[in-house]
């Protein structure tokens, strides 16, 4: 079975200023990763995924981040936020065998961005 | 536009009362998934389906129910057996891959039931 560790629940950050949200997994066989974006009373968009290939993945937004096999990490980062970036943010974790297609979802990080 | 709808975006039910929330995607997916979400809780999964006339309990099924009759459409009853059914609830839809899940799930925009 996949877990997902977000272990930031909150992170307040003034604008402009970059931000880093840790994601940490755990599984016995590869998997593919993924960072969603969630707006007050909205669903969840998908921001960016790692499948395979270079570990830096890019994604909407300014959004980037970086597959750690080695740390079993994926943290996403943005080097400068905006106002607009103020949502919850959730990483989650997809098995290549044996998940049967599901995802595993983190608690979320909830990102506040202050003037 | 291919995407998955979700309908009423709010609703309000009386105690005792079931209520059902709908889902309909135009995708194509295999797999529908209903989740509910309270503060900090993060998204917990109620029930899943991934072939029509099939479907199984999540994490948290007990005072739902739900029908996949057709590929499209997911309702999501909440009786009154669920004693805090006051949440936001999300519908999702993914397609059936072999070696996992790399498209993801597409997401609803979302049904916020309350209470009254």
């Amino acid at each position: 079975a996949q877990s997902v560790t977000q272990l930031d629940s909150q992170v307040p950050v003034f604008e402009e200023a970059p931000v880093e949200l840790r994601c940490n997994y755990s599984s016995s066989v590869s998997v593919y990763l993924f960072w969603y974006v969630q707006y007050p009373n909205q669903g969840l968009q998908l921001l960016l995924k790692y499948l395979s290939g270079s570990t830096l993945v890019k994604g909407i937004n300014g959004f980037e981040a970086e597959f750690n096999k080695s740390q079993t990490s994926f943290h996403l980062r943005k080097p400068s936020v905006h106002i607009s970036d103020t949502a919850e943010y959730f990483c989650a974790v997809s098995a290549l065998t044996g998940g049967g297609n599901k995802l595993t979802f983190g608690t979320g990080t909830q990102l506040k961005v202050e003037l | 536009d291919g995407g998955i709808t979700q309908s009423p975006k709010y609703l309000f039910r009386k105690e005792g009362q079931n209520v059902t929330l709908s889902c309909e995607q135009n995708l194509n997916h295999d797999a529908m998934y209903w989740y509910r979400q309270d503060p900090g809780q993060g998204l917990r999964l109620i029930y899943y389906s991934q072939i029509v006339n099939d479907f199984q309990k999540g994490d948290i099924a007990e005072g739902y129910s739900v029908s996949r009759e057709k590929k499209e459409s997911f309702p999501l009853t909440v009786t009154s057996a669920q004693k805090n059914p006051t949440a936001f609830y999300l519908c999702a839809s993914s397609p059936i891959l072999t070696g996992g899940s790399s498209e993801g799930y597409t997401f609803g925009s979302g049904t916020r039931l309350t209470v009254v």
